[in-house]
């Protein structure tokens, strides 16, 4: 079955504790994104990667990495952690190379920063 | 920042209405989509119009993109409450090296 996963759905962590969230999709997708979704904000791309090993800022950024070493996978790191790093987050997938630009996504990542 | 707008912000309406929810822009765009959210979870894509296409159609689902107004319109025609849930309008704005941005999102209730 075509999926985006993502690990874990669900995490509480305290401030200043290094943490990965994992995305993996099996669809041969070059580009994959990272967004998180905040009430009465919607959905804001953090960052995005048009292939492997080529990664680019999205609207928000700070306090996130992310690296792309697979076509499948592309993790979340947040190195140390804030509350305001509270959200919902997504991972999605897509093959703009045959213009299909419709984009996958995971089912969710529910992180609370203490 | 480039943004598509939706409207209304919320719609409540019967099972078996249609409901109509709009999604107007700014800039220039290469194709703007709709996608739906239930409740805590993924989003799923419904639909794709490209800038050259002015309708389009899928299953219970009706699109319409006016590039000289900058708006589009998707409709759900004979609703049910499984439509329950929240709909975004996301754009490809040109020259944006293919981002997809998204809407602040439409909630949409569905009475049984």
């Amino acid at each position: 079955e075509a999926q985006v996963t993502q690990n874990p759905r669900y995490l509480i962590t305290v401030t200043g504790k290094k943490l990965t969230v994992t995305c993996s999709q099996n669809m041969n997708h070059e580009y994959m994104s990272w967004y998180r979704q905040d009430p009465g904000l919607g959905l804001r791309q953090i960052y995005y990667s048009m292939n492997v090993e080529v990664t680019d800022k999205g609207d928000v950024p700070e306090g996130y990495k992310v690296s792309r070493k697979e076509k499948r996978n592309f993790p979340l790191i947040l190195e140390s952690p804030s509350p305001n790093q509270t959200s919902l987050y997504f991972c999605a997938s897509a093959d703009f190379g045959l213009q299909q630009e419709t984009q996958y996504f995971g089912p969710g990542t529910r992180l609370l920063v203490l | 920042s480039q943004q598509g707008e939706e409207d209304p912000q919320a719609l409540s309406i019967q099972e078996g209405e249609n409901a109509t929810m709009n999604c107007s822009y700014k800039t220039s765009i290469n194709n703007l989509q709709w996608y739906r959210q239930n409740s805590g979870r993924g989003l799923v894509h419904l639909i794709l119009i490209r800038s050259n296409e002015r309708e389009k159609h899928s299953g219970r689902l009706r699109v319409t993109l006016d590039t000289s107004k900058k708006s589009s319109s998707l409709l759900i025609t004979a609703s049910r409450a499984a439509d329950t849930a929240s709909y975004f309008c996301a754009l490809i704005f040109t020259g944006a090296n293919s981002k997809l941005t998204f809407g602040k999102g439409i909630t949409l209730s569905v009475r049984p």
